[in-house]
């Protein structure tokens, strides 16, 4: 198995920019989170996914993040327009089921950097 | 909201000696789980503890699972250098999320 696959692994990119970062989790797998880690906030559950639909977004930080799923196999994570602040290492990282009693399979993370 | 604390947040150690990584919950949980974060990687999951009191050992490695389910720990004994990194706990909320706990980060001195 590939594991969760994550593109690009590095992105800089200006104030002001579009960016999207995509996400393919492990086949089979029906939850789907993506995580922002920073070394002054640690690891931080942004929203999570269960059979392509959201469940709880209510760590996306404000109306300029958005998250996708269009089907089982493809997520995206859109920061519009981006911000320096929005630097961090994303992580997207899915599970057999939803809930807490399944471990979570991590990708190995897009690198952002807004300058 | 749910908070997972975790102490300390840095441990430097000499080789060969033990180390132990607490985390805290404000509120009971249904169970923790742990993961390994390596320098420049991504976290990967090392265990879960359901049950109150729960003891697991992973070689050198020994998970606690408190009675209260309100703390866990992990400790690691005669640390070596391949495990330099940072653990994690992470605690399931009453919303089924995942909570992670800050972490602690380990430096081993060869």
């Amino acid at each position: 198995d590939a594991g969760v696959i994550q593109s690009p692994r590095h992105e800089v990119t200006e104030m002001g920019q579009e960016v999207t970062l995509r996400c393919k989790p492990i086949s089979g797998h029906n939850s789907l989170f993506w995580y922002r880690q920073t070394m002054m906030r640690g690891l931080e559950l942004l929203i999570y996914f269960n059979n392509n639909v959201p469940i709880d977004d209510s760590g996306m930080p404000e109306d300029r993040f958005s998250a996708k799923m269009p089907n089982a196999s493809f997520s995206t994570l859109k920061i519009q327009p981006s911000e320096p602040r929005d630097s961090a290492v994303y992580f997207c990282a899915s599970s057999e089921r939803t809930g807490g009693l399944y471990e979570q399979y991590f990708g190995p993370g897009t690198r952002l950097t807004v300058t | 909201g749910q908070q997972v604390m975790q102490i300390p947040q840095y441990q430097h150690v000499q080789e060969g000696e033990d180390f132990t990584t607490y985390c805290n919950s404000s509120t009971t949980l249904s169970n923790i789980q742990w993961y390994k974060q390596r320098p420049g990687g991504h976290p990967v999951f090392l265990i879960q503890l359901v049950k109150s009191g729960e003891v697991k050992k992973q070689k050198r490695l020994t998970f606690q699972f408190g009675e209260a389910k309100k703390n866990s720990s992990l400790h690691i004994t005669a640390t070596q250098t391949t495990d330099v990194g940072t653990y994690f706990c992470a605690g399931m909320d009453s919303s089924y999320k995942l909570i992670f706990g800050s972490g602690t980060r380990l430096l081993v001195r060869p």
